[in-house]
C-alpha cells in the first residue's frame, strides 16, 4: 500500500497480558516515530528511530514499553503486563527524515480491561 | 527545552478566514515549522512547512516573523468540513543537545454553519 498501515486497529486485551503492535511505514522512509494519544488529548511521543542510529527512546513511560524496527522498516512496539492507564491510541508515523513531511497510520486503539 | 503554545480552541463560521498562532520559544535555529490537522479516528495529516515569512499552498498560508518565535496558520474561507484539531510542530534541542520534534496540544476548531 501507499501509507502507513498499523495492525491491529483494535485490540482489547486483559490487564497483565503482553501486546504487540505493528506498523508498515511508507517504503524507504528512514523516520519512524511512535506516538501515544489519549482521548481528546495531545500526541505523546513514545519513540523515534532514524535509519541505523539508535533510537530515541526518551518518551516510554516505563520499562514495559519497549520497540523495535527491523530491517530499517517495520516496526513493532511491545507492552508488557498492560494496565488499564496503557488504554489509548497508539499512532505510528514515518517520514524521509525528522521533521519532513510525517505520515501517520490510523491508529492501533488499545483498550485494557 | 522548547514549548509549542496554541489556543484550545476556537469557533468560526463558514466562508470566514481562520489564524491559529502558535508561540514557540528556544525553536531550533535551522528547524521546519509545521502544521498537522487531524479528524476524529484519524491520525494527524500534514498541512504546511515553513521556515520563515511565508509559505502558502492549496489548502492554507503559513506566517512565519523575523525571529520565528511564533506561527500562524491562516486557513482561507473555512468550510464545515475543516473542524478539526490543528497542531504544531517544531523542532529544538533538549539540555543534552538531542533534537526533538515538539507537539503543541492541539487547537479544536469548530466551523458553524
Amino acid at each position: 500500500g501507499a501509507g502507513v498501515s498499523q495492525s491491529p486497529s483494535n485490540k482489547v486485551t486483559e490487564k497483565g497480558k503482553d501486546v504487540e503492535l505493528r506498523c508498515d511505514p511508507i517504503s524507504g522512509h528512514t523516520a519512524l516515530y511512535w506516538y501515544r494519544q489519549s482521548l481528546g488529548q495531545g500526541l505523546e511521543f513514545l519513540i523515534y528511530f532514524q535509519g541505523n542510529s539508535a533510537p530515541d527512546k526518551s518518551g516510554l513511560p516505563s520499562d514495559r514499553f519497549s520497540a523495535e524496527r527491523t530491517g530499517g522498516s517495520v516496526s513493532t512496539l511491545t507492552i508488557q503486563r498492560t494496565q488499564q492507564e496503557d488504554s489509548a491510541v497508539y499512532l505510528c508515523a514515518s517520514s524521509f527524515r525528522m521533521n519532513t513531511e510525517a505520515f501517520f497510520g490510523q491508529g492501533t486503539r488499545l483498550t485494557v480491561v | 527545552l522548547a514549548k509549542t503554545t496554541q489556543p484550545i480552541s476556537m469557533d468560526s463560521y463558514e466562508g470566514q478566514e481562520v489564524n491559529i498562532t502558535c508561540s514557540h520559544n528556544n525553536i531550533a535555529t535551522n528547524d521546519y515549522i509545521t502544521w498537522y490537522q487531524q479528524f476524529p479516528s484519524q491520525g494527524p495529516r500534514f498541512i504546511i512547512q515553513g521556515y520563515k515569512t511565508k509559505v502558502t499552498n492549496e489548502v492554507a498560508s503559513l506566517f512565519i516573523p523575523a525571529d520565528r518565535k511564533s506561527s500562524t496558520l491562516s486557513l482561507p474561507r473555512v468550510s464545515l468540513s475543516d473542524t478539526a484539531v490543528y497542531y504544531c510542530l517544531v523542532g529544538a534541542f533538549d539540555a543534552g543537545n538531542n533534537r526533538k520534534l515538539i507537539w503543541g496540544l492541539g487547537t479544536s476548531l469548530a466551523v458553524n454553519p
